[in-house]
């Protein structure tokens, strides 16, 4: 089966400009989980969709994160706009139940200049 | 709340070493425990699991075991491989947290020939 997808897997941009991170998840995975690593310090939690719903976002940092899931197929991530404090690593994860640990994806890393 | 607590980095062994990873938790509830390993240019893989005390996951000749009076789930194997060099995630996922996935903050593994 085809793993989680994210794209771009790398992105270069400036201070105030906005970028949009895209993640497909492996078919079928009701649950998608955002994470990022920023400056190699541990993984945080972002936010947790089941299927197009929005069932924890406590991890968002600001209100210039906005996540979406249509149709609960595929989620994007837009950082409008971007800080330099948002540099990091970006990972998707997807999962058929909670418990049962997560695929992830390949990551999207974010620089912001 | 719920954390991880993982030894720091970086390790450094020779091939053929014995590894020994600290993994430490607190969590309410009912944990289940996982490592996942990240590959130099690759994104997380789930490498071993466990869901309930005693239990043992292993994988790859990686071994942890589910220890509740300790507290701790440490990651080992009897001999490791240049190929072992990552950075290794300590995680807890528990029903008392939402079940969203806590990590450590990661240790780094050099193995040299």
């Amino acid at each position: 089966e085809a793993g989680v997808t994210q794209f771009p897997s790398h992105s270069v941009i400036e201070k105030g400009q906005t970028v949009t991170l895209r993640c497909d998840p492996i078919s079928g995975h009701d649950n998608l989980y955002w994470y990022r690593r920023v400056m190699g310090k541990e993984i945080k939690f972002l936010l947790h969709f089941v299927k197009e719903s929005k069932q924890d976002e406590s991890g968002m940092p600001n209100n210039r994160f906005l996540a979406e899931r249509t149709g609960g197929t595929y989620s994007t991530l837009k950082v409008q706009p971007a800080e330099l404090e948002d540099s990091g690593v970006y990972f998707c994860a997807s999962s058929p139940r909670q418990e049962y640990g997560y695929t992830f994806g390949s990551g999207t890393r974010l620089t912001v200049v | 709340g719920n954390s991880v607590t993982q030894m720091e980095g970086p390790v450094t062994l020779s091939e053929e070493a014995f590894l020994t990873i600290n993994c430490t938790y607190t969590a309410t509830g009912y944990p289940s425990l996982f490592w996942y390993v990240q590959y130099p240019g690759e994104g997380l893989q789930l490498l071993l699991k466990a869901t309930k005390a005693d239990d043992k996951g292993s994988n790859k000749g990686f071994e942890a075991t589910y220890r509740k009076e300790t507290t701790s789930f440490h990651l080992e194997k009897g001999s490791v491989q240049v190929s072992d060099s990552a950075v290794y995630f300590c995680a807890l996922t528990s029903n008392t947290g939402g079940f969203k996935t806590i990590f450590g903050a990661g240790t780094r593994l050099f193995v040299k020939a």
